[in-house]
């Protein structure tokens, strides 16, 4: 069973900052990856997606996320981040057969202090 | 293009009580997902729905039940609603059964069991 790992509950940092999120995943074939973020009472947002090629990819709002097979990793990365950044960032998996069912980290609330 | 839509936003209901969710996809697309998210168990799918019938589900009693209509709108119900259902219930749609999709997720239907 495919499986994701956030393994930081909270980060707080500088506004200007750099940031990086970590994301290890399970599963047994090239995974379809996803980071999505969650402002208070809202839904979720789409930030990016990998599905195959450049392992680097870019999302939107600057963040960009790098595939590491080795690693099992999807780490979520900003270079300077911005108070509208604080909110909550959810890793995800996808299926091989199809993203109708999508298994979610836990989740890494991010605050931004000025 | 309008996004995932999601009615009502907010209900209360008490013990033993049960409850209608509606959620309207992206238009063009035909399936249809739903997750429950709660602060213990964070983000968990429920069930997908595709061409009006259940193609996916989750790990959850029988109490849990959806549909979806020839149009591709869904809803989920609940009946004999326990205070562990209070929950935001996301709903999430994408174009189609395959791979390479994505889904996009409304703001949720936050509901209180009382």
């Amino acid at each position: 069973a495919q499986s994701v790992t956030q393994p930081d509950i909270h980060i707080t940092v500088s506004e200007g900052a750099s940031l990086e999120l970590r994301c290890n995943y399970s599963y047994g074939a090239t995974p379809y990856l996803f980071w999505y973020v969650q402002s208070p009472g809202q839904g979720l947002q789409l930030l990016l997606k990998y599905f195959s090629g450049d392992t680097l990819v870019q999302g939107i709002k600057g963040f960009e996320a790098e595939f590491k097979r080795s690693q099992s990793s999807f780490n979520l990365r900003k270079p300077s981040v911005h108070w509208s950044d604080a909110a909550e960032y959810f890793c995800a998996v996808g299926a091989i057969l199809g993203n109708e069912k999508l298994t979610f980290g836990t989740g890494t609330r991010l605050t931004i202090i000025p | 293009k309008a996004g995932v839509t999601q009615t009502p936003r907010y209900l209360i209901k008490t013990r033993g009580q049960q409850v209608t969710l509606s959620c309207s996809p992206i238009s063009g697309h035909r399936s249809v997902s739903w997750y429950q998210q709660t602060p213990g168990q964070g983000l968990q799918f429920l069930f997908e729905y595709f061409s009006e019938t259940q193609r996916n589900k989750g790990n959850f009693p029988g109490r849990f039940s959806g549909r979806q209509f020839s149009n591709s709108r869904s809803e989920m119900n609940v009946s004999t609603l326990e205070l562990g259902d209070s929950a935001l219930y996301l709903c999430a749609s994408c174009r189609n059964r395959a791979t390479q999709e994505t889904q996009y997720f409304g703001p949720g239907t936050r509901l209180l069991v009382l």
